[in-house]
């Protein structure tokens, strides 16, 4: 079973267009992150959700809409792509978003690729 | 500049040898993580340290919290090739949501 699963795994565009990500946790955590992945590895936090509410909201460009519908799913849209947006984004989950045992379980990734 | 900065950034070794990687900075977190991620996989935790000077043992991997819970570090005895992957520190600061992590340390070892 797996815990927390995206979809889809590899998304390739033509810049200009809206995209999305979906993200499903059947773990019964309280909170969900969406991260960003650069060509340097680098994971940067985008977003994170508990119960549905929005907690962390980093410096993002507004064309990027998360939307929790439920506490399993955080599902990321991206308007009017950019080159600049490839990369590998992952959703996480943790039981609690708060706290210093924030242990965080990661989906397999989605690769990103903006032509 | 990132607040966690991990060297080496890359550490290719021959199977056997042993390797520490660091992860610095220059401010105090509540707890700090390591992470391994594979090719096409999402960081899987290894290990969580929350007190200065704590040391965790995970079979072959050492993880230490420094005194002053401004570093960490991990050491591996005998590398072996299944070791080879993406090593992620990340720290929580206090009252934060925010899990921040580090610049990473890809290393791969050789049979």
């Amino acid at each position: 079973d797996t815990a927390v699963s995206q979809t889809p795994k590899y998304l390739v565009t033509q810049m200009g267009n809206d995209k999305s990500i979906k993200c499903e946790q059947n773990l019964g955590h309280d909170t969900m992150y969406w991260y960003k992945q650069d060509s340097k590895k680098f994971l940067k936090i985008m977003f994170s959700y508990n119960n549905k509410e929005l907690i962390i909201n980093e410096t993002v460009p507004n064309r990027f809409s998360p939307k929790s519908p439920d506490k399993a799913h955080l599902n990321l849209h991206i308007n009017s792509l950019e080159l600049g947006d490839s990369a590998v984004y992952f959703c996480a989950s943790s039981q609690e978003g708060w706290g210093r045992d924030n242990e965080q379980f990661f989906g397999p990734g989605t690769r990103l690729t903006v032509l | 500049t990132q607040l966690l900065e991990q060297s080496p950034q890359f550490l290719s070794i021959q199977e056997g040898e042993n390797l520490t990687v660091y992860c610095n900075s220059s401010s105090v977190f509540s707890s700090l993580q390591w992470y391994r991620q594979e090719p096409g996989e999402g960081p899987v935790l290894l290990v969580t340290v929350v007190t200065g000077g704590e040391v965790k043992k995970l079979k072959r991997l050492t993880f230490q919290f420094g005194d002053a819970r401004k570093d960490s570090s991990l050491h591996i005895t005998a590398a072996q090739p299944g070791d080879t992957g993406l090593y992620l520190c990340a720290g929580v600061m206090d009252s934060s949501y925010k899990l921040i992590f580090g610049s990473g340390t890809r290393l791969l070892v050789r049979p």
